[in-house]
């Protein structure tokens, strides 16, 4: 079965400041796809980033950017110039690419982001 | 709305009691999944949902737990007798294709369900 794990339960970060999350997962499959949301207090999760596990190059959305290392079984995401409103937690996620069988999303534990002004 | 709708958005519940949680996903969204989201711990997924094919109840706990969708559309999470390790968020989400390449589940806010 596949896990997905998050090692750092919280993180903290001043304003403009670079951050990284860590995640590692655990998979015997080569097509999958990766993924990390934010969840702030409203609870509602948002999608911030999405990697294809058949690209070789990261993922980048404006001020977040992955770092995939496929072989390491690794996906850590890095967000920079920091702001208030980053502070939130943040989960990765794992997905198979079954091709009509449940894909559902297999999360880690989170990350708890503070955001220090 | 445009987005995946949740409600009670909190309910508070004696232990013994029924429950019932409703999601009405994204219009034209033909996957819906529900997962529960305890303190301290990553989701759980639940059940999910595809069209008119038979549920994946392979994340349910345990026979308390039921869930459906009618229509291919709203769908209701019953807990039954409930017990106070069922407190929790319920989260549902929905995606337009499940086998497909985007990948990208929409989420609800949730309903924070507290057992007494």
């Amino acid at each position: 079965a596949q896990t997905v794990t998050q090692s750092q339960p919280e993180m903290s970060v001043q304003e403009a400041e670079t951050v990284t999350l860590s995640c590692t997962y655990d998979t015997s499959e080569s097509d999958y796809y990766l993924f990390w949301y934010k969840q702030p207090p409203s609870r509602q999760m948002i999608l911030v980033i999405r990697q294809e596990a058949y690209k070789q190059q990261n993922a980048t959305e404006n001020r977040f950017s992955v770092n995939f290392q496929k072989a390491a079984k690794s996906f850590s995401l890095k967000i920079s110039d920091s702001q208030l409103g980053d502070a939130a937690m943040y989960f990765c996620a794992y997905r198979g690419n079954y091709g009509g069988a449940t894909n559902k999303l297999i999360f880690g534990t989170g990350t708890l982001l503070a955001v220090q002004p | 709305g445009a987005g995946v709708s949740q409600s009670p958005s909190n309910k508070v519940t004696e232990k013994g009691k029924d429950v019932e949680l409703r999601c009405d996903p994204i219009s034209g969204h033909t996957a819906l999944y529900w997962y529960r989201q305890s303190l301290g711990q990553g989701l759980e997924f639940l059940i999910y949902f595809q069209g008119n094919s038979a549920p994946d109840k392979s994340g349910l706990p345990s026979d308390r737990f039921s869930a459906e969708r009618t229509g291919g559309s709203v769908s209701t999470l019953t807990i039954q007798r409930t017990q106070q390790e069922d407190s929790a968020v319920y989260l549902c989400a929905s995606s337009p294709i499940a086998g497909g390449p985007v990948g990208e589940l929409f989420f609800g806010e949730g309903s924070r369900l507290t057992v007494l």
